[in-house]
């Protein structure tokens, strides 16, 4: 039933590795989200898009980076993943009525 | 600043018995609230939300939510738990003037005891 969908559900890579997180939705959203939440713990917004072409930092700075190409589409990229990126991330999107988020990504550095 | 306060990590009840998970937040504008729960190794399900209207806001599986604008409060309630409800429940809250990015709080356990 989500219309946000995010993969890779579960990322076990090395220190170095460059890695990209999907996020796309069929909603027609133009505010998209990411969050980044350690388990059992708050979420912090690292990254938001108003739109194409538009992609701001959240409130916790992350070494991530993102891009909005088109509309639905919304990745984040690290380029050389080291074990402090563990954690789960969270997609979102947004229209004024209220906020969906996908089931996350789960990524593991090693 | 927007701000959400979820004073207790854990909150224990038996099954059947009534529940509130406690939420109190800061805006400079109107708030938008809304409550989330997730399952182990899950996204965010949402439960309910006020934006206007009427303060008492009904939402998904039984709960629902009272708006309190003198108490800047909004708990989360049910009247008879189910052990199938423990989980994390965040409270979220944005500024309906300001930026569209919501603030969470740090979360709380429920855990319903059978």
């Amino acid at each position: 039933e989500a219309d946000i969908y995010q993969t890779p559900r579960y990322l076990v890579i090395g220190t170095g590795k460059k890695i990209t997180l999907e996020c796309s939705q069929t909603m027609g959203h133009d505010k998209m989200y990411w969050y980044q939440q350690d388990p059992g713990m708050e979420l912090h917004l690292i990254h938001y898009s108003y739109g194409v072409n538009s992609t701001e930092k959240g409130d916790l700075s992350s070494e991530s980076t993102v891009s909005r190409i088109r509309t639905e589409h919304f990745p984040l990229t690290l380029e050389s993943a080291r074990p402090s990126h563990t954690s789960q991330y969270l997609c979102a999107s947004s229209d004024p009525y209220g906020y969906t988020f996908g089931s996350g990504t789960r990524l593991t550095v090693v | 600043a927007q701000s959400v306060a979820q004073p207790e990590d854990q909150v224990n009840v038996a099954e059947g018995n009534p529940l509130t998970v406690k939420c109190t937040y800061s805006v400079s504008g109107n708030p938008y609230l809304f409550w989330y729960v997730q399952y182990p190794n899950r996204g965010l399900q949402f439960l309910l939300k006020y934006i206007t209207g009427d303060n008492l806001v009904k939402g998904s599986y039984g709960f629902e939510a009272e708006f309190n604008k003198s108490q800047t409060s909004f708990h989360l309630k049910k009247p008879s738990a189910l052990v199938s409800d423990s989980a994390l429940y965040f409270c979220a809250v944005r500024d309906g003037g300001g930026a569209d990015g919501l603030t969470f709080g740090k979360g709380t356990h429920l855990i319903i005891q059978p």
